[in-house]
C-alpha cells in the first residue's frame, strides 16, 4: 500500500533561513507526490506535485521540492523563509492501485518561522 | 467565486442529534471527496464519489451517508451524533483523470457536546 510519512511534528526556523520539511515515501510503482499547506483554520491548498521530468519542482510562494528515488524522499524546501510560511504543511502520495485518485497523506509537519 | 464551498462553517450541535453538510464544486471536476480531520490534525478520507458513484467507502460507521445529487455535489448526513465524531470535515475536488491533486474546501467544524 502506499504511504507517506513526515518524521517531524515540528520545524522551526528562523526568518531568512533556509527551511526543509522532509518527506519520504513509499510506493509499488511510480510515485505521484504532492504538498499541501494549511494555514490556521483554513482548508488546505496545494502548492507543488511531482509527476515525472525534473526531480526539482517549483510551485507556489516560492517553495520547491526534490524528488530523490534512491532514497525515496520529496522534501520540500525554500532558500528564504518568512514568517507568514508559518503554517501546517503535508506530503501527500496519488495511490495507484486503483481508479479512485485517492490521496493519502503523511500526518503533518508545523513549520514555525520565527521572526 | 469559491471554487469549492462547504456550508456551514461552523456546527456545534448535542449528541444524538442528525446533522448534514453540504459541499458544492464550480470547477467541473468529476470527483468529490469527504476527509475528517481530528484534533491531532490527521487527514482521513471518508467518502468518494466520481460522477455520482460511490467509489471509496473506507471504514465509517454506517452513520455517516454522503449523497451526491449530482457531479457538482456532495453531501454528507450523519446520524445519532457522537462526542468522537468532533473534527474538522473538508470536502475536496479533483479532475477525474491525469494526475491533478485535489482541490479543497475551507472546511466544517463540527462540536458535539
Amino acid at each position: 500500500a502506499q504511504s507517506v510519512a513526515q518524521p517531524e511534528d515540528q520545524v522551526n526556523v528562523a526568518e531568512g533561513n533556509p527551511l526543509t520539511v522532509k518527506c519520504t515515501y513509499s510506493v509499488s510503482g511510480n510515485p505521484y507526490l504532492f504538498w499541501y499547506v494549511q494555514y490556521p483554520n483554513r482548508g488546505l491548498q496545494f502548492l507543488l506535485k511531482y509527476i515525472t521530468g525534473d526531480n526539482l519542482v517549483k510551485g507556489s510562494y516560492g517553495f520547491e521540492a526534490e524528488f530523490n528515488k534512491s532514497q525515496t524522499s520529496f522534501h520540500l524546501k525554500k532558500p528564504s523563509a518568512l514568517v507568514s510560511d508559518s503554517a501546517l504543511y503535508f506530503c501527500a502520495v496519488r495511490d495507484l492501485g486503483g481508479a479512485t485518485n485517492k490521496l493519502i497523506f503523511g500526518t503533518g509537519t508545523l513549520l514555525a518561522v520565527q521572526p | 467565486d469559491t471554487a469549492v464551498s462547504q456550508t456551514p462553517k461552523y456546527l456545534v450541535t448535542q449528541m444524538g442529534n442528525d446533522k448534514s453538510i453540504k459541499c458544492e464544486q464550480n470547477l467541473g471536476h468529476d470527483t468529490m471527496y469527504w476527509y475528517k480531520q481530528d484534533s491531532k490534525k490527521f487527514l482521513k478520507i471518508m467518502f468518494s464519489y466520481n460522477n455520482k458513484e460511490l467509489i471509496i467507502n473506507e471504514t465509517v460507521p454506517n452513520r455517516f451517508s454522503p449523497k451526491s445529487p449530482d457531479k457538482a455535489h456532495l453531501n454528507l448526513h450523519i446520524n445519532s451524533l457522537e462526542l468522537g465524531d468532533s473534527a474538522v470535515y473538508f470536502c475536496a475536488s479533483s479532475p477525474n483523470h491525469g494526475a491533478g491533486g485535489y482541490t479543497f474546501g475551507s472546511g466544517t467544524r463540527l462540536t458535539v457536546v
